[in-house]
């Protein structure tokens, strides 16, 4: 059973298009909200993270946006580019003595 | 700052065999962590570790053990392989602070299990 559900599994957007990513979670206890990059033959990166007490984190072209209620959260990716292209991941924090748990994984492909 | 390195990069295995995949990290990190990931289901938590000599279950962990005798090291022993163990495995390492846990991940090992 996966705690958090990603969607959707791939996507393709136009270069200079808008990016976004989809996140759900279960536990209530989930007080931390990270995105991971990963890129072909390389361990993830984080490339940003939110707390709940926030509706909204931006930093440069990647904004998350969060729903406490709906326990929902999302990444977009404004005037995405080519170099963008890679495998994204949500995931949550809690529990499991600060251990991460993620979501499925976005391969996103930008065309030029 | 080496920060985590993995090895082997890449391992071929023939069923029941075993090996000790290697993570060690350069930061003083106490927690540490083995994931493995399969296309589709995001990389799963296989065992961690909150300080030398603990560890923990993660969400899958049958067929694999671990040990933290120094803060460096996290090796991941596999017992007895089987092809359900083809994967990817990263090891990483984190910290809490005050905004969060930060992550850093190895390179991976690519493992096949014929």
């Amino acid at each position: 059973q996966q705690q958090v559900k990603q969607s959707p599994q791939s996507l393709i957007v136009q270069k200079g298009g808008i990016s976004i990513i989809n996140c759900a979670y279960e536990n209530t206890a989930f007080d931390y909200f990270p995105w991971y990059q990963q890129f072909p033959g390389k361990g993830p990166a984080l490339l940003i993270a939110i707390r709940p007490d926030v509706s909204e984190k931006k930093e440069g072209r990647f904004t998350i946006s969060f729903n406490k209620s709906a326990k929902q959260f999302s990444l977009h990716i404004m005037d995405s580019q080519p170099g963008d292209s890679a495998t994204y991941f949500c995931a949550a924090v809690g529990n499991a003595g600060n251990m991460l748990t993620f979501g499925g994984g976005t391969r996103l492909m930008v065309k030029p | 700052n080496a920060g985590v390195t993995q090895t082997p990069k890449f391992q071929v295995l023939k069923t029941g065999q075993s090996m000790t995949l290697q993570c060690a990290q350069d930061m003083n990190h106490e927690y540490m962590s083995w994931y493995r990931q399969d296309p589709g289901m995001g990389l799963r938590l296989i065992h961690y570790s909150v300080g030398a000599g603990i560890t923990d279950q993660g969400e899958v962990p049958n067929g694999y053990n671990v040990s933290r005798s120094t803060t460096e090291d996290f090796p991941l022993r596999l017992l007895s392989a089987a092809p359900s163990q083809t994967s990817v495995y990263f090891c990483a390492s984190s910290y809490a602070s005050g905004s969060g846990v930060t992550q850093y991940f190895g390179p991976g090992t690519r493992l096949l299990v014929l």
